[in-house]
């Protein structure tokens, strides 16, 4: 079945930028939207954006400006970029499957961003 | 603060019935699917309900989903101790062009 494993630094020093990248296996990425979510300690979900395997992407407008993910096809990859961060982007950071219909089916298994100096 | 509101906290006995609410606006629960999920401590959201009252493959028929205008409702019955968990709901807003959460809910079984 299809899995998610998101991978990355851990540890991210402020106004620098985050980037993370999430495999898909046992899977094809050239369908569905693919999302990230994050979630600070203790706190919610917040989505961050998604990327349709077209390379059509939506980002939520309180990130926009700071927010970018791609598609990479051939390595059946989606990436995240997120620049000039602050402790307030401290978080876990989960990498999802959208069935289109704002429904994310599968998730990986997150992946702890802290931003520190 | 988030786009849907939940209630914090719900608790009932092993056995029993319990619901969660999840309140939105036209701009989101009124006119898109509502999906539902629950996060064990520790672990990733998994999903428990799509399109407002469907569940996926493997998702017992103790938990069902319900939508009403804006507002949209998680149901479980027959309450194990293993439900206990955080439930959120979760949408996409039209107006935002965003998808939004609800501030979730954490579910004791007493």
């Amino acid at each position: 079945q299809v899995q998610l494993q998101e991978s990355g630094p851990g540890l991210v020093k402020p106004s620098e930028t985050l980037s993370l990248t999430c495999t898909v296996s046992g899977g094809s990425i050239s369908s569905f939207y693919w999302s990230w979510i994050r979630q600070s300690p203790g706190k919610g979900l917040e989505w961050i954006g998604y990327i349709y395997y077209s390379g059509s992407t939506n980002y939520n407008p309180s990130l926009k400006s700071r927010v970018a993910v791609s598609v990479d096809t051939s390595k059946n990859q989606f990436s995240l970029n997120l620049s000039s961060v602050s402790a307030a982007d401290t978080a876990v950071y989960y990498c999802a499957r959208d069935d289109g219909t704002s429904a994310f089916d599968i998730w990986g298994q997150g992946t702890m961003v802290t931003v520190s100096s | 603060q988030s786009v849907l509101t939940q209630p914090p906290s719900v608790s009932a006995a092993p056995g029993q019935k319990v619901t969660i609410s999840c309140s939105g606006s036209s701009s989101n629960i009124g006119n898109n699917y509502v999906s539902w999920y629950q996060q064990l401590p520790g672990t990733s959201p998994k999903l428990l309900i799509y399109e407002n009252d469907k569940r996926p493959s493997g998702i017992p028929d103790r938990f069902s989903g319900s939508q009403s205008g804006t507002s949209a409702t998680l149901g479980i019955t027959g309450l194990q101790t293993g439900d206990e968990a955080d439930y959120y709901c979760g949408t996409w807003d039209t107006s935002l062009s965003a998808g939004v959460f609800g501030g979730g809910t954490q579910l004791t079984v007493l």
